[in-house]
């Protein structure tokens, strides 16, 4: 069974620093990867999509990395804005008839001005 | 953002009721999903819908039914609430995955926040 984990489960920095994320997963057979992004009493909104062919993938200050064969995933942030704050949600994506996603429990971020 | 609503937002209900949550999309995309969100347990899949009258179980599905009559609606039903079943209810949707790389995307909704007393 896949299992996701994210640590640590909560990460407070100030404002301009670079920062990463962390995201690993027990099976390396996956069909992507996905990071999400949810603030507080909201739903999840879609940050990045990685293949699993692909290595890295990238949106203005965001970055993802994936490493299959050791079961990880970063996501790095550029000069970390308040704006920032929220928490991130990694999910391994997984072909069981349809694509599923299996989610980690999240990093809740703090971007301290 | 995706086109995608829930109904209702917010519902509170009693023990042993049932419970019917909506979720509709303007996107015309084929699957749609059921999740659940719960502190210490994070998103686990309830059901999903691969095509209208097409469904299928996911990791939490006991006490849960699901119905796609129409692309654009995909409806949960708790058909005897319990306490366990307190939770916040996503609904997500994509298109079809292999046939392009953004189609793999998975969009979610708002949410449902449900209390069952």
């Amino acid at each position: 069974k896949q299992e996701v984990t994210q640590i640590p489960a909560a990460l407070s920095v100030p404002e301009g620093e670079n920062l990463v994320l962390n995201c690993s997963f027990t099976d390396s057979a996956i069909y992507n990867l996905q990071w999400f992004r949810q603030d507080p009493g909201k739903g999840l909104t879609s940050l990045l999509l990685i293949q699993s062919s692909q290595r890295e993938q990238t949106s203005g200050r965001l970055n993802a990395s994936l490493d299959k064969s050791s079961g990880r995933s970063t996501l790095y942030i550029a000069a970390s804005q308040p704006g920032d704050s929220a928490t991130y949600l990694c999910a391994v994506g997984i072909i069981q008839g349809a694509q599923k996603l299996v989610f980690g429990q999240g990093t809740r971020l703090t971007i301290n001005p | 953002d995706a086109g995608i609503t829930q109904s209702p937002r917010h519902k509170v209900t009693e023990t042993g009721t049932p419970v019917t949550l909506r979720c509709h999309q303007t996107e015309n995309h084929r699957y749609m999903y059921w999740y659940r969100q719960d502190p210490g347990h994070g998103l686990r899949l309830i059901h999903y819908s691969y095509g209208v009258k097409d469904t299928d179980k996911g990791e939490v599905s006991d006490g849960y039914s699901v119905s796609r009559s129409k692309t654009e609606d995909f409806l949960l039903t708790l058909e005897s609430a319990t306490s366990s079943q307190t939770s916040v209810y996503f609904c997500a949707i994509s298109e079809s995955p292999g046939q392009r790389i953004d189609g793999e995307t998975q969009y979610f909704g708002p949410g449902t926040r449900l209390l069952v007393l």
